[in-house]
């Protein structure tokens, strides 16, 4: 089964802090995004990255950086959280076609 | 730009009866069309998808969608609820924006189904 795996399912952080949220696909995909669900807002794209050391922002990328350095792996970066970024944050990958996969989501809380 | 609206907040309907959830989308071009579930702190699992070819798509566990593009509308059905259908239902559009491709999706909608 293919797969896409999120670090932690429960994060608390701290205003201020730095906080790194980790996505690995064993899928070969060039494609990986970041989505953040919100109750009421759906899912919004915060970035995505369409192969290695490639990077493109989505709809709310203020606030957040990636970084994409393996293939494999595509890290989310909140430079310094706050509590607005309080949210539920899921990965997916996509290879060529159309089939997307997601990771079961990182529930970040910042307090 | 590319957009997906989901009237309802949430849809309830007593097992055994059909469901509808209702999804609009607005698109240039042709439109790629996506249903996804996710149930509690779980991550979206794929249910169909309308890409081209029949109007009415079937997908994973029953359900099936209708691509009606007069209406501009990709509802998602099933003839028969069931208690564990009650999730969170997305529905999406994927979009093609300066060369790359990304899903857009609706505010959500969620179904209860009651015994």
């Amino acid at each position: 089964d293919v797969k896409v795996t999120q670090s932690s399912r429960y994060l608390v952080k701290r205003t201020g802090e730095k906080v790194f949220l980790e996505c690995v696909q064993d899928m070969d995909h060039e494609n990986m995004f970041w989505y953040r669900q919100d109750p009421g807002l759906g899912l919004r794209l915060i970035y995505f990255s369409y192969d290695v050391k490639m990077k493109e922002k989505g709809d709310i990328p203020e606030g957040y950086s990636v970084s994409r350095e393996k293939k494999e792996r595509f890290s989310l970066i909140l430079e310094s959280a706050s509590t607005n970024q309080t949210s539920m944050y899921l990965c997916a990958s996509r290879g060529r076609g159309w089939g997307y996969t997601f990771g079961s989501g990182t529930r970040l809380t910042v307090v | 730009a590319q957009s997906v609206a989901q009237p309802e907040d949430q849809v309830n309907v007593a097992e055994g009866n059909p469901l509808t959830v209702k999804c609009t989308y607005s698109v240039s071009g042709n439109p790629y069309l996506f249903w996804y579930v996710q149930y509690p702190n779980r991550g979206l699992q794929f249910l169909l998808k309308y890409i081209t070819g029949d109007n009415l798509v079937k997908g994973s566990y029953g359900f099936e969608a209708e691509f009606n593009k007069s209406q501009t509308s990709f509802h998602l059905k099933k003839p028969s609820a069931l208690v564990s259908d009650s999730a969170l239902y997305f529905c999406a559009v994927a979009a093609v924006n300066t060369g790359f491709q990304k899903l857009v999706f609706g505010t959500g909608t969620r179904l209860l189904v009651s015994p």
